[in-house]
């Protein structure tokens, strides 16, 4: 079983400062998904990434395999980056393992 | 853009009620899912659907949870006998699946379900 670990649990920034969310896993993995809840509860999915590293506006996601370790960077943050950030895993099958979810607040 | 729409948003029902959640995925996608999360905990998966059957569930999804695609655009979850505990918010996702268990699953906005 797959346990997936998520630091900080929390995090409050400040407008414009460049943030990290990261994500560890004990098992080898197929897939990690990055994930954004917003305060209503509605989940959207920001990355799938199975190796390197995605880059979509300001975020960036890498994945070390060998290391069972993800990063989701946020540049120039902004308060509506303000959600929760949410790990997800597969293995090889269609499952989704999540992670706690890191809670993110940016300050204006 | 295409999304996954589910109703009800909010239910309320009491112990031991049937109750049915709808979902209608992404029109051209194959593989549906089902999570819920309970409030303040982590995101659940419950069951995979492909192919009009089930192709993965976990230890959550026993008896008295079932799924159906009645017709070409829904899909639902049924709870037999709602118990106090499955109160959560459940998610329904899809993907395309065109071949690969790895691809983005997109999820609806959920359905809160409260058991009194």
């Amino acid at each position: 079983k797959n346990e997936v670990e998520q630091s900080p649990q929390n995090l409050t920034a400040q407008e414009g400062e460049f943030i990290t969310i990261n994500c560890s896993y004990s098992v080898g993995i197929s897939a990690l998904h990055w994930l954004q809840q917003h305060p209503g509860g509605g989940i959207v999915s920001l990355f799938m990434l199975s190796s390197g590293k995605k880059k979509h506006g300001r975020l960036i996601a890498t994945i070390n395999i060998q290391e069972k370790h993800s990063s989701l960077h946020i540049t120039a943050s902004h308060p509506r980056d303000s959600a929760v950030y949410i790990c997800a895993v597969q293995g090889g099958s269609e499952k989704l393992v999540f992670g706690k979810g890191m809670k993110l607040t940016v300050n204006p | 853009e295409p999304e996954v729409t589910q109703t009800p948003s909010h239910q309320v029902t009491q112990m031991g009620q049937e109750v049915i959640l709808r979902c209608v995925p992404i029109s051209n996608h194959l593989y549906f899912y089902w999570y819920r999360q309970i409030l303040g905990q982590k995101v659940e998966f419950l069951v995979s659907f492909y192919n009009n059957e089930i192709s993965e569930k976990s230890e959550i999804f026993d008896d008295q949870f079932s799924v159906e695609r009645p017709d070409g655009s829904n899909f639902t979850l049924k709870i037999r006998s709602t118990k106090l505990e499955d109160s959560a918010m459940y998610f329904c996702a899809s993907s395309d699946g065109r071949g690969v268990a790895e691809e983005t699953q997109y999820f609806g906005p959920g359905t809160r379900l409260l058991v009194l």
